[in-house]
């Protein structure tokens, strides 16, 4: 699976939009880009994924650039209860590949 | 249940001691995960399972980590003569089989080995 390259902190003022970006230059055709983030003592939670169209759920939005090198994750108006560390992982959906590799993440803090 | 369930919270272990740690997955959820998450990283992937077969075992770290699910639910996470470096976050995920349905995790079970 391609690796990703996230900023290792950032701060979003409280009702502003936080847009968090991730790097994936050497993604492949078949890896899909998800997002999940870890709030403090709880496990990581499902945010969204996307393949090569934007995507929108009740939670987020996901931007990827046309050529899939790199994506944004866009929480459009950030709570105090976004501060969180947040993962971009590129993953495949081969049979056996089922390994999400999580790296170190972003750091958002959500500054009231 | 509503979610994936994990137990115990915290389990404080003295070097030697044999653990076992248990996970309760989404009812119906074919697949189940194990991660390893040290202070201040990033979950690291431990093994994986569909229904009671274990198909990926690459992540455990020694053959002191042993993992079972034997009628396709319930999972249990051994770890025989516990060490220091076994000190971790321990955390489980289940899915209903395709990675693009997301997983959903558990809180964990917190390991301190004394």
């Amino acid at each position: 699976d391609a690796k990703t390259t996230q900023p290792t902190s950032m701060d979003c003022a409280e009702g502003r939009a936080a847009n968090l970006p991730c790097n994936h230059s050497t993604i492949s055709g078949n890896e899909y880009v998800y997002w999940y983030r870890q709030i403090h003592s709880q496990g990581p939670q499902y945010i969204i994924h996307g393949l090569k169209n934007n995507e929108t759920n009740e939670m987020a939005s996901l931007i990827i650039t046309e050529d899939r090198k790199s994506s944004t994750l866009i929480l459009p108006h950030a709570t105090l209860r976004d501060t969180a560390v947040y993962y971009c992982i590129v993953s495949g959906v081969q049979t056996g590949a089922n390994n999400l590799f999580f790296g170190t993440g972003t750091r958002l803090t959500v500054i009231p | 249940g509503a979610g994936v369930s994990q137990s115990p919270r915290y389990k404080v272990a003295k070097r030697g001691q044999d653990v076992a740690l248990r996970c309760d997955p989404i009812s119906g959820h074919v697949s189940l995960f194990w991660y390893q998450q040290a202070l201040g990283q990033g979950p690291e992937f431990l093994t994986y399972f569909q229904n009671e077969a274990q198909l990926d075992k690459s992540g455990l770290p020694s053959d002191r980590f042993f993992a079972e699910r034997p009628e396709g639910s319930v999972s249990t996470l051994k770890i025989q003569r516990t060490q220091q470096e076994d000190s971790a976050v321990y955390l489980c995920a289940s899915s209903m089989g395709q990675r693009r349905y997301g997983y959903t995790f558990g809180s964990g079970t917190r390991l301190t080995v004394v």
